[in-house]
């Protein structure tokens, strides 16, 4: 079936080291993906988007590289800082119907270690 | 701070009970989105309106329904609550403004209702 899914539900990282986290998708006919930061009792927070005619993007010290041919999306965030630490989720937005929906996947917890 | 809001941020409630989930979407935002997570579950989609109707549907239960009224702000009601209802539900709100959602239509998050069921 469709599903957006993560490889690792955990990663732990030193402080000051780059961070990779790792999504895999399955529909071919997804678009736009999102990386959403969610720290602990908050809601999901836009962190940066890819579309489909992209293979990467760069914000501020995190870049998102996309890979259709195998359906793989990655976050990188530089230097890593304790206020990185948190859960990540990608999520898949793709048309349905008239709509766009979001779909997420299972989320990694970061952790940052001093 | 995303822009949205949503009250209450705690609800505590027993089993059979009603309850009703407040959200009002960034300022100019158009679609409104429920969301439900829950620690086995993860995020899931409930259901979307925009401009005051009913867009897409997603795992939204029967006893479940909401609405986004003129003034675009939105309530979720859950009604007969069960134990498996606790959860953290989330509202998110996006512009929307072009026919159908634009390809890059990002969704903002509220902080969320805990809602504990007992």
């Amino acid at each position: 079936g469709e599903s957006v899914g993560l490889h690792l539900p955990t990663l732990s990282v030193q402080e000051g080291d780059n961070s990779i986290i790792n999504c895999a998708y399955s529909n071919s006919a997804s678009d736009y993906f999102i990386w959403y930061k969610q720290e602990s009792g908050k809601g999901p927070q836009f962190i940066i988007d890819i579309r489909s005619n992209m293979d990467k993007r760069q914000g501020q010290r995190v870049t998102v590289l996309l890979n259709k041919t195998v359906k793989h999306l990655s976050l990188q965030i530089a230097a890593t800082q304790p206020g990185d630490s948190a859960v990540y989720f990608c999520a898949e937005n793709r048309a349905s119907g008239s709509a766009r929906q979001l779909t997420f996947g299972s989320g990694t917890q970061l952790t940052v270690l001093p | 701070d995303s822009g949205v809001t949503q009250t209450p941020k705690h609800l505590i409630t027993a089993t059979g009970q009603r309850v009703t989930l407040r959200c009002s979407p960034r300022s100019g935002d158009l679609s409104v989105y429920w969301y439900q997570q829950s620690l086995d579950q993860g995020l899931q989609f409930l259901i979307q309106y925009y401009n005051g109707e009913e867009r897409a549907k997603g795992n939204i239960l029967e006893r479940f329904s909401a609405q986004q009224f003129p003034d675009l702000h939105s309530e979720l009601n859950l009604s007969s609550l069960e134990l498996g209802d606790s959860a953290l539900y989330f509202c998110a709100s996006s512009p929307s403004k072009t026919s159908g959602g634009a390809i890059t239509d990002t969704q903002y998050f509220g902080p969320g209702t805990r809602l504990t069921v007992l």
